[in-house]
């Protein structure tokens, strides 16, 4: 069993929908997650991090984790094109990251 | 300059050169990391450097080889690859050890085509 799962999609929306991005995890001890979001010929950047269960919201991203069923989820309020990218979800173990294969979204205008 | 830098961007090579991929971090950490991504994968960890000692995953294959000469500089030196090695090489830093270890910057990463 892989330590993290992500649907790759790829995922198309019409501009202004609500985006929800997921992965699930296989160890409950896993305690630090994270929103990478990686546009093309680029490298990943840091979005969204928690450590907790819960939401945490910034701006138009929210990011949730349910422990309990070891799911992680970022959600996208009103996407732009320029959300258009691939997200990779990540957690730390406190000594090693674990990343998602990605998933790859594109907002339509 | 700010953030991770990584030279070159692009790169291809034949399976009897050698080259080496550069990197150089402006944020004041003390680890550095080599990530090889290759599509529809999840990023795999090929090394770390970490307050000066080097980590390495034991499945990396020996044509690969880093440097670390100081805390902001990297390197990984490439020899005999093959046509599979062809991926996005990222680079990666953070400060360790507190809570801000669980954040990685990453590089733009050398796009490595290997004919």
């Amino acid at each position: 069993q892989k330590e993290v799962e992500q649907d790759p999609g790829p995922l198309s929306v019409p501009e202004g929908a609500i985006v929800s991005l997921n992965c699930t995890y296989s160890n409950s001890a896993f305690q630090y997650f994270m929103w990478y979001r990686q546009y093309s010929r680029k490298g990943p950047e840091l979005l969204m991090y928690t450590y907790s269960s819960g939401n945490k919201e910034d701006g138009r991203f929210t990011a949730q984790v349910d422990k309990s069923s070891k799911y992680i989820s970022l959600f996208i309020r009103d996407s732009q094109p320029s959300d258009s990218a691939t997200y990779l979800c990540a957690i730390y173990t406190g000594n090693q990251f674990y990343f998602g294969t990605g998933t790859s979204l594109t907002v339509i205008p | 300059e700010t953030g991770v830098t990584q030279t070159p961007r692009h790169l291809v090579m034949g399976m009897t050169n050698k080259k080496s991929l550069k990197c150089e971090q402006h944020l004041g950490h003390n680890a550095m990391y080599w990530y090889k991504q290759s599509a529809k994968k999840p990023l795999e960890l090929m090394f770390v450097y970490s307050l000066e000692e080097r980590v390495e995953n034991n499945s990396v294959p020996s044509r690969f080889s880093p440097e670390c000469p100081n805390s902001s500089h990297l390197f990984l030196h490439l020899h005999t690859l093959q046509p599979e090695d062809s991926a996005l090489y990222l680079c990666a830093s953070s400060q360790v050890p507190d809570r801000e270890k669980e954040k990685l910057f990453f590089g733009s990463g050398t796009q490595l085509s290997v004919l």
